[in-house]
């Protein structure tokens, strides 16, 4: 059975203070690694597809790499706007999604 | 362009009606999924459907719950008999099939409360 590990739970940083989440995963056959944000009271909006390990995307203040068992998003010199919570999710031999219960990240200004 | 939407936003009903929400996908995408994500839980799938196939119902939680999509557009999520156990934020994606990648476009969500 797929699953995704994600840590910590919770993670809070100044302004400026970079950092790494962390997603272990376990998956039969990986098609696709996603990261995704998501802001309360609303859906999950996309950010990276990784699809083999050695693989990095980048995105302004963000950074997603790829290893076999797990994969990081740095975030580098956040801003109180990064403040969200990071989910994690897995595509393997069927059409769905397993995702991780999600990184909560507070940035204070 | 539009993105995925959902409807309504936030249903509040009483335990043992039936509710209905609605996802309308972004205009291109054949295949459309349904998830669930209840308090402190990560997002659960539900059910898949692309084109004229049949869906993939294989994480539907119980036989009270059923969903079609009619004309390969608009779905419909259907949970009969409600319990409070079903409150969770309802979310629909859709994805292009055309090409080589597999991400899924998320819609806001319909919150359900189940009083």
């Amino acid at each position: 059975e797929d699953q995704v590990t994600q840590s910590p739970e919770a993670l809070r940083l100044q302004e400026g203070e970079s950092s790494s989440l962390n997603c272990s995963y376990t998956v039969s056959g990986l098609r696709g690694l996603f990261w995704y944000r998501q802001d309360p009271g609303k859906g999950p909006e996309f950010l990276f597809t990784l699809y083999s390990a050695g693989e990095e995307k980048e995105k302004e203040r963000l950074k997603a790499t790829l290893t076999k068992k797990e994969s990081f998003l740095h975030i580098t010199a956040p801003k109180p706007e990064d403040s969200a919570t990071y989910l994690c999710a897995v595509q393997g031999g069927s059409e769905k999604l397993v995702f991780g219960k999600g990184t909560k990240l507070t940035v204070n200004p | 362009g539009a993105g995925v939407s959902q409807s309504p936003s936030n249903k509040v009903t009483e335990k043992g009606k039936d509710v209905e929400l609605r996802c309308d996908p972004i205009s291109g995408h054949t295949a459309l999924y349904w998830y669930r994500q209840s308090l402190g839980q990560g997002l659960e799938f539900l059910i898949y459907f692309q084109g004229n196939s049949a869906p993939d119902k294989s994480g539907l939680p119980s036989d009270r719950f059923s969903a079609e999509r009619t004309g390969g557009s608009v779905s419909t999520l259907t949970i009969q008999r409600t319990q409070q156990e079903d409150s969770a934020v309802y979310l629909c994606a859709s994805r292009y099939s055309g090409g080589a990648s597999y991400e899924q476009y998320f819609g806001p969500g319909t919150r359900l409360t189940v009083t």
